[in-house]
């Protein structure tokens, strides 16, 4: 499985917009990135998934490069809702395995 | 309701005891996950299971054990509680990716804190 790295924390302001981006050097032809929001006391949840070129959801946008060695997560407008931590996973989709790998994450934190 | 479950939210036991986790989704997800997280820390995968009766290591499976008797039940034993498991555990389940790649969002349950004294 591809690993990941991404920043361990950031800070914003409310109605930036925030982009986190992740590295994963040794991604495979069949992974997929997926990015989870983690609450303090609560389990992770789903934001976004995507291949590659851009992926947009009601809540973020997902821009991924041609050679899809790193993916940035992008939170317009951020609210103090948005302070979480948010991983990103590369995983294989589509194949015998479903392994979910967590990184460490990264803190965002919004400041008023 | 529709969802997943884990029981109890809350446990203390003593070091040396057997417990239990439980874990229970309604959609009848192939997959199922148990994770635990750290003060401080990512979440780390113990073991997950891509259908009833098929289960395998993730990351850290020491100390734990897990069945899946039933599609929709994962119960996670710890068979001899240590307090380096002293943790909040995540269950997850999610849909089985096929052949297409479609998106296999994972759905948690709400934890269980676990504290070893």
């Amino acid at each position: 499985l591809a690993k990941t790295t991404q920043p361990i924390s950031m800070d914003s302001y409310e109605g930036q917009e925030v982009n986190i981006t992740c590295s994963h050097n040794n991604i495979a032809t069949n992974d997929y990135i997926t990015w989870y929001q983690q609450f303090p006391s609560q389990g992770p949840r789903f934001i976004i998934q995507g291949y590659k070129t851009k992926v947009t959801n009601e809540v973020a946008s997902l821009f991924i490069p041609a050679d899809r060695k790193s993916s940035t997560l992008s939170l317009p407008r951020v609210s103090l809702s948005d302070t979480a931590v948010y991983y990103c996973l590369v995983g294989l989709y589509g194949g015998a395995t479903n392994k979910l790998i967590f990184g460490t994450g990264t803190l965002l934190a919004v400041q008023p | 309701d529709a969802g997943i479950t884990q029981s109890p939210r809350y446990k203390i036991t003593e070091t040396g005891r057997q417990v239990t986790l439980m874990c229970h989704q309604t959609w009848s997800h192939s997959y199922m996950f148990w994770y635990r997280q750290d003060l401080g820390h990512g979440l780390r995968l113990i073991y997950y299971s891509a259908a009833a009766d098929i289960t395998d290591k993730g990351e850290v499976p020491d100390g734990y054990v897990v069945s899946r008797s039933k599609t929709e039940n994962f119960p996670l034993t710890l068979e001899s509680a240590t307090r380096s498991q002293t943790s909040v555990y995540f269950c997850a389940s999610s849909e089985s990716p096929g052949t297409l790649g479609l998106n296999t969002e994972a759905f948690f349950g709400q934890g269980t804190r676990l504290t070893v004294v």
